[in-house]
């Protein structure tokens, strides 16, 4: 089955910028979508379509999907920002949604 | 706006039956362009997607492997609703159960592709006494 991998954790300044990367195999074939998760929450979709954005997600909040890795990013980081994140992608093969493991984002 | 509300025990006992229901309001169940999952999450096993419904013209229902033999996904039109029913539970079975509707990212020749989530319910957590 197709597996997506995130760096555990990501560490940033505020006002930073934060990259977070999602790698699988020719990822660059799938739709890559992006949620952000507070502690005690839901997740929320941030990304999908690899870069297109839910409405009220700030502008701060893009994505790319290249080769075999696709990459969340924050831009001017804010403390708020400080979460987990995962990446998703539909394996059509199998009809399933396959999640990442996760990111926890940390703001310094 | 669309909003999906959970109900539902937190607390069972190993060998019993998990039952959880979600509310959807702001869009019908019978959405023929959306689908309805659930989806858990536990520290051993991240997120984890177990099953979800979704009508064409007739209701569908899929499942994960991993629980294929245990559960079942019910939809419910009269009540705009859908329950999950989860057997033979173990502590395994400890986890937020989310219910959350899925839309496709685009279209093309009649079939649909790369699904997201984009509505949540509230989470449940789920403890299995054993």
């Amino acid at each position: 089955s197709y597996v997506l991998t995130q760096p555990p954790s990501v560490s940033v300044a505020p006002g930073k910028t934060a990259r977070i990367t999602c790698e699988g195999d020719s990822i660059v074939a799938y739709s890559v979508h992006w949620y952000q998760q507070r502690p005690g929450q839901a997740p929320v979709l941030v990304i999908y379509y690899d870069s297109d954005r839910p409405s009220g997600i700030p502008e701060r909040f893009s994505g790319s999907n290249s080769g075999d890795t696709a990459t969340l990013t924050i831009n001017r980081v804010e403390a708020g920002d400080g979460a987990d994140y995962y990446c998703q992608v539909w394996d059509d093969s199998s009809d399933h949604p396959v999640f990442g493991g996760g990111t926890k984002l940390t703001v310094l | 706006q669309v909003q999906l509300q959970q109900s539902g025990p937190g607390l069972v006992k190993a060998s019993q039956t998990l039952s959880l229901t979600c509310a959807i309001s702001g869009d019908a169940i019978s959405n023929n362009g959306v689908a309805w999952n659930w989806i858990r999450q536990s520290p051993s096993r991240g997120l984890e997607w177990l099953g979800r419904a979704y009508y064409r013209s007739k209701w569908h229902i899929d499942y994960a492997a991993s629980v294929n033999r245990r559960l079942t996904i019910s939809p419910d039109t009269s009540k705009n609703q859908f329950s999950l029913q989860l057997n033979s539970v173990t502590p395994e079975d400890t986890a937020v159960y989310f219910c959350a509707r899925d839309s496709p990212a685009y279209c093309s020749g009649g079939n649909c592709y790369g699904h997201y989530f984009d509505q949540w319910g509230q989470g449940t957590l789920v403890t299995v006494s054993s």
